[in-house]
């Protein structure tokens, strides 16, 4: 089956600095990945599509200068946090889209918790 | 996601049948999604159904979809403890994006 990784599972960190959380598509390639945001009993929202050799769009009101996504390869989306500040702690999850597939379908990682003090 | 609804809390008895329901607004949507999130973990996809269908079973889960009505249900049957969860809806809306549904709280009581 399809299966997708995120690293870390958690990340506590100070205010000011940067996190970087990896996304990993480990038995399919895939050239489109998600990253989104979920609060506390919330559904999720989708902060930016991260598209393999060219630059992520990102969703209305995310600023693409905080939440820096990079996704070098097939296998590999990275968003970085930077300056990060305790209103950025929430649960971060990725998906990706297994293109092998007509049906659109996008197998999630098990998220990021990020806290950040 | 505004334009997926979902009812926030189903209580249901373990042996029971759950049923959980959604609507969705947009009618070009190809495929309808049901994934389960458990406690601080990933969603799980359940299962979807392709747009032309009425209905889709998998084991315990049945899924519904009246497209008239842009209403999609997603049953369990011989609800388990471990059937425990979030479940969300999603439609597929464009460039590969999925829009949620606010998620339904399925708690199972002995």
């Amino acid at each position: 089956g399809a299966v997708v990784s995120q690293h870390p599972s958690r990340v506590i960190c100070k205010s000011g600095t940067s996190v970087k959380i990896e996304c990993r598509s480990l038995d399919f390639q895939a050239t489109t990945m998600f990253w989104y945001r979920q609060f506390p009993k919330q559904s999720l929202m989708l902060m930016a599509t991260s598209n393999e050799g060219s630059k992520a769009t990102y969703e209305q009101g995310v600023e693409k200068d905080k939440f820096l996504i990079n996704h070098a390869s097939l296998t590999l989306s990275t968003l970085t946090v930077t300056s990060a500040h305790p209103e950025d702690s929430s649960f971060y999850i990725c998906s990706a889209r297994d293109s092998r597939l007509s049906t659109d379908t996008q197998y999630f990682g098990p998220g990021t918790r990020l806290t950040v003090l | 996601g505004e334009d997926v609804e979902q009812s926030l809390f189903l209580s249901v008895r373990e042996g029971d049948s759950s049923v959980i329901n959604c609507t969705y607004t947009d009618s070009s949507s190809t495929y309808l999604y049901w994934y389960k999130q458990e406690p601080g973990a990933g969603l799980q996809l359940l299962t979807y159904i392709f747009s032309n269908m009425d209905m889709k079973q998998d084991q315990r889960l049945t899924v519904l979809l009246n497209k008239k009505d842009k209403h999609l249900s997603l049953r369990i049957a011989d609800t388990q403890t471990g059937d425990s969860a979030i479940y969300f809806c999603a439609e597929n809306s464009g460039d590969y994006k999925l829009s949620f549904g606010a998620g339904t709280t399925v708690t199972v009581r002995a």
